[in-house]
């Protein structure tokens, strides 16, 4: 059974904090991490695609990096705005499927 | 340009009710996944499209779920005589190829099964 978890599973931050989450996925047949953000009556937003170990990815005030030998991947939010508070998906892709494998999220609220 | 889109955005149906969830991808987008999400959980892959096949439906959680993409564009996911357990968000995605590629999501359709 292929697991993805992720922490914390909620996080409630000030505006101005730097904040990062973690997203824990097999390390055998990876092929892909993606990364989403979910607002509310809203689609799910494309953050990252990454393939490659070691791998950085920057968008903005977001960052994420890559380590598919330990099989975890970390997304930082530097300077947390009002604008932030959303659900972070974390979601692995086997080498064998074109399929998703969800974690539970990460559901941030940054307070004004 | 136009996203994926997903109709109805909610939807109330009766235990016992047959329900017809519509999706609609991005133009020329091969590639088209339904994602089952339940209260307080990630997405649950359910079945995967390639043009009009079905190349995976392993996800699908009993034979009461059908999907279909006749045309290998607009897909329908039809659940019969519905329980109280089909209720969560429906979520369809596309994607321009196959595995690796960002998956585009539409809102999703919520469905309450009462």
């Amino acid at each position: 059974i292929l697991n993805v978890e992720q922490s914390p599973q909620s996080l409630h931050v000030q505006e101005g904090d730097s904040t990062n989450f973690t997203c824990s996925f097999p390390s055998s047949n990876f092929y892909a991490l993606h990364w989403y953000r979910w607002e509310t009556a809203k689609s799910p937003e494309a953050l990252f695609v990454m393939t490659l170990n070691g791998d950085e990815k920057k968008k903005g005030r977001i960052s994420a990096t890559l380590n598919t030998k330990e099989g975890y991947s970390y997304l930082y939010i530097k300077g947390s705005q009002p604008e932030d508070s959303a659900t972070y998906l974390c979601a692995f892709g086997p080498s064998n499927t074109g399929k998703l494998i969800f974690g539970q999220g990460t559901t941030l609220q940054v307070k004004p | 340009g136009a996203g994926v889109s997903q109709s109805p955005r909610y939807k109330v149906a009766k235990r016992g009710q047959d329900v017809a969830l519509r999706c609609d991808p991005i133009s020329g987008h091969v590639s088209l996944f339904w994602y089952q999400q339940a209260l307080g959980q990630g997405p649950e892959f359910l079945t995967y499209f390639q043009n009009e096949a079905q190349l995976d439906k392993s996800g699908l959680p009993s034979d009461r779920f059908f999907a279909e993409r006749p045309e290998g564009s607009v897909s329908t996911l039809k659940i019969q005589r519905t329980q109280q357990e089909d209720s969560a968000v429906y979520l369809c995605a596309s994607s321009l190829k196959r595995r690796g590629e960002t998956q585009y999501f539409g809102p999703g359709t919520r469905l309450l099964v009462l």
